[in-house]
């Protein structure tokens, strides 16, 4: 079965820095998502992602972050200058048709800033 | 997007039904009935969704009252496995492209 895939799992970083989460959607897919899930909070949209251009991003998704699609495969997440307050597991989605179809989620990314 | 209101936790024996009500009672007419679950702490996962009729696939039923104001997502056969975090969505599919969840049930199966 086809999978949404992210590396790192676990990344730790200080406090400043900056982080490139990645994350390969599933191949003929064209609606990509970035989500977060501060510990024992709510899972959070942060941005949607068609036509290599954003298509819809929430209040949290501010300067600090871009998406890239830097070629037919790879769909990445910067955070420029990383704070505490982002700490949280990032999850990628992506699907075909927009969301009028099922979002496929990766295992997501566990960023820790130090 | 509607709201919507589920219960905080649930039990359910292995092998048996597990029921999930919603109440989405400010539903508009062109919105849909999404559910997805989290187990643990890994990516949500799709499990049905539908508009006002009942849906059925290989995972879950879903039932929507006749007044669309709640929904059930029936487990027939709850295992251990099923143990997660269940989100209730109603959303309209063309006019966003975001989900936005909630703080779900947590079903334990047990057993």
């Amino acid at each position: 079965e086809p999978e949404v895939t992210q590396t790192p799992s676990h990344q730790v970083t200080q406090m400043g820095q900056e982080v490139i989460l990645r994350c390969v959607p599933i191949s003929n897919h064209l609606y990509f998502y970035w989500y977060r899930q501060i510990l024992g909070q709510k899972v959070e949209f942060l941005v949607s992602f068609y036509n290599n251009e954003i298509s819809e991003k929430s209040e949290i998704f501010d300067d600090q972050f871009s998406v890239e699609r830097p070629d037919g495969s790879n769909f990445t997440l910067k955070i420029r200058s990383t704070k505490l307050e982002d700490s949280a597991m990032y999850f990628c989605a992506s699907s075909e048709a927009g969301l009028r179809d099922e979002a496929f989620f990766g295992q997501g990314t566990r960023l820790t800033v130090v | 997007d509607a709201k919507t209101t589920q219960p905080t936790s649930m039990d359910c024996a292995e092998g048996r039904a597990a029921n999930l009500p919603c109440n989405h009672s400010t539903i508009s007419g062109n919105e849909y009935v999404y559910w997805y679950r989290q187990i643990h702490s890994q990516g949500p996962q799709y499990i049905i969704h539908g508009l006002k009729n009942n849906e059925t696939n290989e995972m879950a039923s879903l039932i929507i009252t006749e007044d669309r104001k709640s929904s059930t997502l029936i487990l027939p056969h709850a295992t251990l496995r099923d143990t997660a975090v269940y989100y209730c969505i109603v959303r309209v599919p063309y006019n966003t492209d975001k989900l936005i969840f909630g703080t779900g049930t947590r079903l334990q199966v047990f057993p």
